[in-house]
């Protein structure tokens, strides 16, 4: 069954230090997510892509954070400079571009920022 | 703002019980609904979902019923099994022209009791 595969599974990194999030969504979907879970609270929503570019972002996602597809076949998050709220797990998704289709959700990457 | 609220944030049934966790939802553009089931340091799964003009989805031990008139959906498990014990969350999406971004409540603890 195909799937959306993150890497790394964890990160750790110094607060002001840049990470880079990776995902490689399942190949014949187009629309491709960011959302993060926040130890205890609920998953929010950070970002949309569809057709190279961001097609709807939250508040969350500020200047620090862009995505990129920078090939075929992986889609990243950036992280400029972390802050220690930045720490929580971040998931990518990836649909169909079909109203009403479900998003399928990788594994996470577990970002620890000290 | 709370548009998805899941209120009861734990349920434990005994195995073979049916299992029913709610949702409410406050954004009357919603247009699609769906239940993710999600396991401690993995991504959520989709499970169930539901369009905004049925008001009921069965799939095997799972129903999905939906009340658009007080905007209130639920999720029945029946029999329950100790392998669904799991945080379910409900997931909204459409919102009036938005890009299949879900919109997540903060989720329910099942726990089902051999």
């Amino acid at each position: 069954e195909p799937e959306v595969t993150q890497t790394p599974s964890h990160q750790v990194t110094q607060m002001g230090q840049e990470v880079i999030l990776r995902c490689v969504p399942i190949s014949n979907h187009l629309y491709f997510y960011w959302y993060r879970q926040i130890l205890g609270q609920k998953v929010e929503f950070l970002v949309s892509f569809y057709n190279n570019e961001i097609s709807e972002k939250s508040e969350i996602f500020d200047d620090q954070f862009s995505v990129e597809r920078p090939d075929g076949s992986n889609f990243t998050l950036k992280i400029r400079s972390t802050k220690l709220e930045d720490s929580a797990m971040y998931f990518c998704a990836s649909s169909e571009p079909l109203q009403g289709s479900s998003a399928f959700f990788g594994q996470g990457t577990r970002l620890t920022v000290v | 703002d709370q548009q998805v609220k899941q209120n009861s944030p734990s349920l434990s049934v005994q195995e073979g019980r049916i299992s029913i966790l709610n949702c409410d939802y406050t954004n009357s553009m919603f247009d699609y609904f769906l239940w993710y089931k999600k396991y401690p340091a993995e991504g959520p799964t989709f499970l169930i979902s539901i369009s905004s003009i049925k008001d009921k989805n069965e799939d095997g031990r799972f129903t999905v019923f939906l009340n658009k008139s007080a905007k209130h959906l639920s999720l029945h498990i029946v029999p329950s099994q100790p392998g669904d014990s799991a945080v379910y969350f409900c997931a909204a999406g459409g919102g009036g022209g938005s890009n299949y971004k879900l919109t997540f409540g903060k989720g329910t603890l099942l726990t089902v009791n051999p």
